[in-house]
């Protein structure tokens, strides 16, 4: 598979667990936030997003908290599965239509 | 389906050899991007387009280009001035004005042989 992240910051969690997978954005100007999967040798994969206007969105098995006040912004996935294992990265649109990636975080899941 | 293809997925370039990294979609989509993946590093734009016949420069466009002639079609060139060019390369497309997120291809992992 193709070695994606291969000196990304790593989270282990246990089977079952939740996972909350971490993002500090970088411009308080940012109205639209998106998390993303990618698994090895695959291209990215969306996995929810949010506006600047709310502060938290569910999904399925999935929770995206935003904290404009420090610039934070959280995944959190319920009951963690093994496939599951993958880099996440977050997105944020500072202005205009491009999205500004962060570097990513890879979660491996222990069965 | 509806999607995006990025051919090859995996392609070997000799020491001053051009290549071209083929980017499709049947999504009707206005805007397409080209972004390079490093180990160990985000997202990097190399270039952009918003609609047809016109394109942007990224953050990393030197030793890069592109066309966009087909509203489908958005074909990356890695030139032999790129000196560094192994990395894994990712298109992406985005529908219009008023909407953000991109869908990617499964990229394309270019090596230098």
């Amino acid at each position: 598979g193709e070695s994606v992240g291969l000196h990304l910051p790593t989270l282990s969690v246990q089977e079952g667990d939740n996972s909350i997978i971490n993002c500090a954005y970088s411009n308080s100007a940012s109205d639209y936030f998106i998390w993303y999967k990618q698994e090895s040798g695959k291209g990215p994969q969306f996995i929810i997003d949010i506006r600047s206007n709310m502060d938290k969105r569910q999904g399925q098995r999935v929770t995206v908290l935003l904290n404009k006040t420090v610039k934070h912004l959280s995944l959190q996935i319920a009951a963690t599965q093994p496939g599951d294992s993958a880099v996440y990265f977050c997105a944020e649109r500072p202005g205009g239509n491009m999205l500004t990636f962060g570097g990513g975080t890879r979660l491996m899941v222990k069965p | 389906d509806g999607g995006i293809t990025q051919s090859p997925k995996y392609l070997f370039r000799k020491e001053g050899q051009n290549v071209t990294l083929s980017c499709e979609q049947n999504l009707n989509h206005d805007a397409m991007y080209w972004y390079r993946q490093d180990p160990g590093q985000g997202l990097r734009l190399i270039y952009y387009s918003q609609i047809v016949n016109d394109f942007q420069k990224g953050d990393i466009a030197e030793g890069y280009s592109v066309s966009r002639e087909k509203k489908e079609s958005f074909p990356l060139t890695v030139t032999s001035a790129q000196k560094n060019p192994t990395a894994f390369y990712l298109c992406a497309s985005r529908p219009g004005q008023a909407a953000y997120g991109y869908t990617f291809g499964s990229g394309t992992r270019l090596t230098v042989v």
